[in-house]
């Protein structure tokens, strides 16, 4: 079965900080994505990659930046964190039709 | 673009009681669609999906989902639900180039024993 594991689970920043969330999977998949999910608003799509060093923008990408180091590796990037991104992010890698999840990191911007 | 509604934010039913969630796509041309499942604490895991075919898909624990191109639904349903169905239930619907989904706001099912 797909494995997907995303760190910290937990973290707390303050207004300006900067922040990296991890996520890594053990399935060669060549696709990772990036996701925030908020009350009302379902799952939403932050930044996506179909391989090492490739990165496409998703649908709510402002204030977030991305990176993918290898097969295994997706790292996000707030560089100046918001109170408006505290949320729960997952990280998802896609293997054909079905993407596969984390655990998600909750993140909270003071 | 692609959307998906689902209009029902929280759903309470009874343990044993029957279930149905509603979902509402906007896609042009055939879509692949989807309903993940958010039990609490954890990731999304795949309930089932809908590829061109059959409009019956039958999911695990006993789910199953009805596609309709005439009312551009994708409604999930149970026949009798356990306190374990407890959780967020996701629509989604794949983009024509099949990179990306879109997902609705989510269901969340409360089980009343």
């Amino acid at each position: 079965e797909a494995a997907v594991t995303q760190s910290p689970r937990n973290k707390v920043t303050v207004t300006g900080g900067n922040v990296t969330l991890s996520c890594r999977q053990t399935n060669s998949h060549n696709y990772m994505y990036w996701y925030r999910q908020d009350t009302g608003h379902g799952l939403r799509l932050i930044h996506y990659s179909y391989g090492a060093g490739n990165l496409q923008i998703g649908d709510v990408p402002d204030g977030y930046k991305a990176t993918r180091t290898t097969q295994e590796d997706f790292f996000l990037l707030l560089e100046l964190a918001s109170p408006s991104q505290t949320s729960l992010y997952f990280c998802a890698s896609r293997d054909r039709g079905e993407q596969y999840f984390g655990p998600g990191t909750r993140l909270t911007v003071l | 673009a692609q959307s998906v509604t689902q209009p029902d934010a929280r759903v309470t039913v009874s343990e044993g009681a029957s279930l149905q969630l509603r979902c509402k796509y906007s896609y042009f041309g055939t879509p692949y669609l989807f309903w993940y499942v958010q039990y609490p604490r954890q990731g999304l895991q795949l309930l089932l999906k809908y590829y061109p075919g059959d409009p019956v898909v039958q999911g695990v624990n006993g789910f199953e989902a009805e596609f309709s191109k005439s009312n551009s639904s994708f409604h999930l349903r149970k026949a009798s639900v356990h306190w374990s169905d407890w959780a967020v239930y996701f629509c989604a619907v794949k983009d024509s180039a099949g990179n990306k989904l879109t997902f609705g706001i989510g269901t969340r099912v409360l089980v009343r024993p």
